[in-house]
C-alpha cells in the first residue's frame, strides 16, 4: 500500500517554542492530507484539511493561529506547533488519500509524532 | 455534529476464539467506512472497508458487516490471535470533502 511518512516521530520541547511536523505523501501525491490530534485512550480527533496550494480548512474549536498548516507540494504537508504549551501535549497523526477527496479511498496515516511540551 | 459511536470500549477474548467488534453511525448519508487498527505509538492501520452498497465484505480473517437500516457496523476477526491485540477504530467518510470521522475506539485484549 501507499506509504506516509511522518517526521520527527517524537519531540520534546520547551514551552514557548514552535515544533514543526513534516507529512509526506512517499508513492503517491496528495492534494488533500488531514491531521488528527489523539490523547491517551482516546480516539483521533480531526484537527484540518491540508489542501495543496490553498489555505487549510480548521475543524470548529482549533485554533488556526495555534496550529499552522502549510501545504506547499503535492507530497508535503507541514504543521507547526506555535508557542507550544504543556497542555499541546499529544500525539498527532497525518494521512493521505491518493484519490479525489470525495472519493470512496483508503486513507493512508503516518506513524504519529509524540509532542511533548515541558 | 455527525459522530461514529462504539458500543464497547474494551473486549477481552480467549486466543483462538473469534472477536466482534461493533460500531454505531449517525450519518444516514456516509456511504464509505473504514476499520483500523492501532497498535500503541504507532499511526491507524488499515484492516477492511466497505461501500453503503454492500452489507458484507470479507479479507483475510475479517469480516465487516453493514446494517444500513440501523446505521451499525461490525467487524469480526476470526481465530483471533495475540497479535490481534489493538485498539480498533471505525471511520465514517464525510462526503464533504473526504474526511475521515472516527468513532471511540474498542481495546481488543488476546489471552493465550
Amino acid at each position: 500500500g501507499a506509504v506516509v511518512s511522518q517526521h520527527p516521530s517524537w519531540v520534546i520541547c520547551k514551552s514557548g517554542t514552535s515544533v514543526k511536523i513534516e507529512c509526506r505523501s512517499l508513492d503517491f501525491q496528495a492534494t488533500t492530507m488531514f491531521w488528527y490530534r489523539q490523547f491517551p485512550k482516546q480516539s483521533l480527533m480531526l484537527m484540518a484539511t491540508s489542501n495543496e496550494g490553498s489555505k487549510a480548512t480548521y475543524e470548529q474549536g482549533v485554533e488556526k493561529d495555534k496550529f499552522l498548516i502549510n501545504h506547499a507540494s503535492l507530497t508535503l504537508s507541514t504543521l507547526t506547533v506555535t508557542s507550544a504549551h504543556p497542555e499541546d501535549s499529544s500525539f498527532y497523526i497525518c494521512s493521505a488519500r491518493a484519490g479525489i477527496p470525495d472519493m470512496n479511498t483508503e486513507a493512508f496515516f503516518g506513524q504519529g509524532t509524540r509532542l511533548t511540551v515541558v | 455534529g455527525e459522530s461514529v459511536g462504539l458500543h464497547l470500549p474494551t473486549l477481552s477474548v480467549q486466543e483462538g476464539d473469534n472477536s466482534i467488534i461493533n460500531c454505531a453511525y449517525s450519518n444516514s448519508a456516509s456511504d464509505y467506512f473504514i476499520w483500523y487498527k492501532q497498535e500503541s505509538g504507532k499511526g491507524p492501520q488499515f484492516i477492511i472497508d466497505i461501500r453503503s452498497n454492500m452489507d458484507k465484505r470479507q479479507g483475510q480473517r475479517v469480516t465487516v458487516l453493514l446494517n444500513k437500516t440501523v446505521k451499525h457496523l461490525s467487524l469480526q476477526i476470526a481465530a483471533t490471535q495475540p497479535g490481534d491485540s489493538a485498539v480498533y477504530f471505525c471511520a465514517e467518510n464525510d462526503n464533504q470533502g473526504g474526511k475521515l470521522i472516527f468513532g471511540q475506539g474498542t481495546e481488543l485484549s488476546v489471552k493465550p
